[in-house]
């Protein structure tokens, strides 16, 4: 089975600390991508990513940074967490047949 | 930029009936693809069903199937005999068919709870 692992499930983390969400793929896909999702606004893509070391702001990207350094990591990085990002992140990529596969997802608070 | 409008936030549905949950886009390219997302309280993001633009005929999966309404922009789900593990939220979305690094565009979603 194609797998699309988030590292944390669940993540509490006090404002101003620097937090990192970690996504691994196991497709050896080129595409991946990081969307928020909050109730009643759905998903919203914050980064992309289409190579290694490439990136693409989404529509959000205000508060967030993103690293690609291998093929199968895509790292969402908030610089100084704020309340305002407490939120549920999911992180996705895509490539060939299967399509798009999503993680699982983590559901971030910040204090 | 494309959009994805789902207007129903909630819908409910007996079991073993059938429901229909509404999605409309806006969009000036001719070939894209549209999608139903369904997402369980597991989180997990499972793919309901896909439509290519080009394909006039409706994509159907056993159970659920889409009334594509090109002209009118409009991409409605069907789920026939609903069963307790429909229950979920739905998703539509949107992705142009030009090139594989472009995102999915999501719609807000549709909540749907199915009754005993």
């Amino acid at each position: 089975d194609v797998k699309v692992t988030q590292s944390s499930r669940y993540l509490v983390k006090r404002t101003g600390e620097k937090v990192f969400l970690e996504c691994v793929q196991d497709m050896d896909h080129e595409n991946m991508f990081w969307y928020r999702q909050d109730p009643g606004l759905g998903l919203r893509l914050i980064y992309f990513s289409y190579d290694v070391k490439m990136k693409e702001k989404g529509d959000i990207p205000e508060g967030y940074s993103v690293s690609r350094e291998k093929k199968e990591r895509f790292s969402l990085i908030l610089e100084s967490a704020s309340t305002n990002q407490t939120s549920m992140y999911l992180c996705a990529s895509f490539g060939g047949p299967v399509g798009y596969t999503f993680g699982s997802g983590t559901r971030l608070t910040v204090v | 930029a494309q959009t994805v409008t789902q207007s129903q936030p909630e819908m409910s549905v007996q079991e073993a009936e059938t429901v229909t949950l509404s999605c409309t886009y806006d969009t000036s390219e001719s070939d894209y693809y549209l999608f139903w997302y369904k997402q369980p309280p597991s989180r997990q993001m499972i793919l309901v069903i896909r439509q290519e633009a080009y394909k006039q005929q409706n994509a159907t999966e056993n159970r659920f199937s889409v009334n594509f309404q090109k002209a009118a922009k409009s991409f409605s789900l069907k789920i026939s005999d609903s069963q307790l593990g429909d229950a979920a939220m739905y998703f539509c979305a949107y992705r142009t068919s030009f090139s594989g690094n472009t995102p999915l565009v999501f719609g807000k979603g549709t909540r749907l709870s199915v009754i005993a």
